[in-house]
């Protein structure tokens, strides 16, 4: 069972707002994602980490930052809300490399 | 550009039937596949995990993989209206991430 938490689980929020997405892991893992999916779409790796204090933009460009100052957490934020990054947002985290990801329930972002 | 392919669907069988689904990957290096479910409005869970050659069986799931083809698939034996999700496959091309196809949306009718 995968112990992986994400809050809020929805965000109604105005264009403009800075919003920070939490998401928190039990289990001690290095490794930590964010993807963003739209709903019937693809997900989309945004951001990952390695550990603490490491961080890097994966394959779809986002306006959003993350940090990785403790292991078991790795938030997201948005210095600027706008429409366009209305979308669902998922964290993961796995043991080794990419293998067997677990992932939270996931933020559903709605912009104003 | 590194690719996944899945046919996105709907593909819709029987109660008690077998779902088959498949997947294509652009690149032979790649070591490790997976199949993911996810619920609508859900998050992906992972059913599957499969690295060498040939089947790999875990109840009513079974994953094929055929590297020389490239592609692997996902067997769900006595489908039921549970079964009912997209699936995902997913394949690492490096050592950091995981790339997604888009998945297929399967329908079991009861």
């Amino acid at each position: 069972e995968a112990d992986i938490y994400q809050t809020p689980r929805y965000l109604v929020i105005g264009t403009g707002k800075k919003i920070t997405l939490e998401c928190s892991q039990t289990m001690g893992h290095d490794k930590m994602y964010w993807y963003q999916q739209d709903p019937g779409m693809e997900l989309h790796l945004i951001h990952y980490s390695y550990g603490v204090n490491s961080t890097e933009k994966g394959d779809l460009s986002s306006e959003s930052t993350v940090s990785r100052i403790r292991t078991e957490h790795f938030p997201l934020t948005l210095e600027s809300a706008r429409p366009s990054h209305t979308s669902q947002y998922l964290c993961a985290s796995s043991e080794y490399n990419p293998d067997t990801q677990y992932f939270g329930p996931g933020t559903r972002l709605t912009v104003l | 550009q590194k690719e996944v392919e899945q046919n996105s669907g709907p593909l819709s069988v029987p109660e008690g039937a077998i779902a088959s689904l498949n997947c294509t990957y652009s690149d032979r290096v790649s070591q490790s596949f997976f199949w993911y479910r996810q619920y609508s409005g859900k998050s992906p869970e992972l059913i599957m995990s499969i690295y060498s050659n040939g089947d790999k069986e875990d109840g009513r799931f079974t994953a094929q993989l055929n590297k020389a083809s490239q592609y692997v698939s996902l067997l769900i034996r006595d489908s039921q209206p549970s079964d009912s999700a997209t699936y995902l496959c997913a394949v690492n091309y490096s050592a950091r991430q995981l790339t997604f196809g888009s998945g297929t949306q399967l329908t079991v009718l009861p």
